[in-house]
């Protein structure tokens, strides 16, 4: 079964570095982009960027490409999306999905997601 | 860049209804990089039409997509409205010309 496990809530004060992360399971992690979306509250689904694992290829949105990085552990399956200093407005639900083409699944598209990282920046 | 612009943003209905959402973009697109996603408070998206037309693994037959001739209007039917299918829908393209994914703005399907 095809699995994303998302790294727990996380509470921080403006200006804080933080990392949440995303392990895979059930597919071969390293052959697949894998993508972060943002939901802040009461708003709608953002698509940050992604990175395919293998050799971490990243793509950024331009609205998001100066604040935070994405990378990845093959190895460990994961990938994380990192900031180095948090605003208040990052605050919102962060959601990993796994990336697939036509030639990788059946479904091509965001086919599997994780159950989404709560940020909640505060001072 | 290409905008997907979702209106209105909350259509109400009945159970049993056919709702029809639609997904307008600021200029032609290959259907073959659309897709369209359900989102309920508290899950994951998932992923219901992608390529416009095609619907994913599990999803009822309720649900079907389409794409206006311009290739720039794009449709999600859902006929015969159930309770569950009362949550926000979000079409999704993929820009061939810079490389990355965006969401339209969502249209929340509510109960009437």
């Amino acid at each position: 079964e095809v699995q994303l496990v998302q790294s727990g809530a996380e509470v921080k004060k403006p200006g804080e570095s933080l990392k949440i992360s995303c392990q895979g399971s059930g597919f071969n992690f390293a052959n697949f982009w894998i993508a972060w979306v943002r939901q802040r509250p009461g708003r709608g689904l953002e698509w940050m960027g992604m990175i395919y694992v293998d050799d971490s290829e990243t793509k950024y949105s331009p609205s998001f490409e100066d604040h935070v990085t994405i990378s990845a552990d093959k190895d460990l399956a994961t990938a994380q999306l990192h900031w180095v200093s948090l605003k208040a407005s990052d605050t919102a639900i962060y959601y990993c999905a796994r990336h697939c083409t036509r030639s990788d699944c059946d479904d091509p598209g965001f086919d599997h997601w994780g159950r989404g990282t709560l940020v909640t920046v505060s001072s | 860049e290409v905008v997907l612009t979702q209106s209105p943003g909350s259509l109400s209905f009945s159970v049993g209804e056919r709702a029809t959402l639609s997904c307008r973009a600021s200029q032609r697109i290959s259907s073959s990089y659309i897709a369209w996603y359900q989102h309920k408070p508290g899950q994951p998206p998932r992923l219901l039409i992608y390529g416009a037309f095609e619907r994913a693994t599990g999803v009822p037959d309720r649900f079907s997509g389409d794409a206006s001739e311009t290739q720039t209007l794009f449709t999600l039917s859902i006929d015969r409205l159930e309770p569950e299918d009362f949550a926000v829908y979000y079409c999704q393209q993929f820009g061939t010309s810079h490389g990355f994914w965006t969401f339209g703005q969502g249209t929340k399907v509510e109960i009437k």
